[in-house]
């Protein structure tokens, strides 16, 4: 079935730093959604894209579609300590015939104050 | 009122014990959903409903059996289950099937 390989697993950055990962996959995807989870919460909806290129912000998040459509990139500009949590893609996908959404492995990011 | 509820939001029972996890969502969606998050595994999906059909049931064993008596309201009922259905339940919601969902805070469920 499809899989969403995510770089880095994890991520000890220090307060102020930018923050940069990535989501790939084998196969193409026609939207691309970031979730944040943090410990004991379910996750958050960040940034959803839907066109190869789109490069969409929300705050100091921006996220962009791959052109190739099989990869997406999450930035955070100057990290703060509420910025602490899992990052997770993911896309609508045709598995063995049944749609379903597939997610990422996850980017763990720590913050060093 | 936040878009997506669950109740409880930790929950402990025995193997013998019968329990329910209760999901509402305020956001006029029509499909929801529940999945599974283990320690150091990706979400699992087990059920999704659709205008309150079942449409998938991924292979989930019965002693987890879901509810949808409508598009609001999505229970999960919970009979003779095992130490290793310990795990975050998550309930999520969606305007249609598979787009953007949206998700509750999780019930934390631990079996002794």
């Amino acid at each position: 079935g499809q899989q969403l390989n995510q770089s880095p697993q994890s991520m000890f950055i220090q307060e102020g730093e930018d923050v940069s990962m990535n989501c790939t996959s084998s196969s193409i995807f026609n939207t691309w959604l970031w979730y944040k989870q943090e410990p004991g919460e379910g996750p958050v909806l960040l940034i959803a894209l839907y066109k190869a290129g789109e490069l969409t912000s929300n705050g100091r998040l921006t996220a962009q579609f791959g052109i190739t459509r099989k990869d997406s990139f999450l930035n955070i500009s100057a990290s703060i300590p509420s910025d602490v949590g899992i990052y997770f893609c993911a896309g609508p996908s045709i598995d063995f015939g049944n749609e379903k959404l597939t997610f990422g492995t996850g980017t763990r990011l720590t913050i060093i104050p | 009122e936040t878009g997506v509820t669950q109740t409880p939001r930790h929950l402990v029972m025995g193997m013998t014990n019968k329990k329910s996890l209760k999901c509402e969502q305020h956001l006029g969606h029509n499909a929801m959903y529940w999945y599974k998050q283990s320690a150091k595994k990706p979400l699992e999906l087990m059920f999704v409903y659709n205008f309150k059909e079942q449409t998938e049931n991924n292979s989930v064993p019965s002693r987890f059996s879901p509810e949808c008596p409508n598009s609001s309201h999505l229970f999960l009922h919970l009979h003779t289950l095992q130490p290793e259905d310990s795990a975050l339940y998550l309930c999520a919601s969606s305007h249609q099937r598979y787009n953007e969902q949206f998700f509750g805070p999780g019930t934390r469920l631990t079996v002794l």
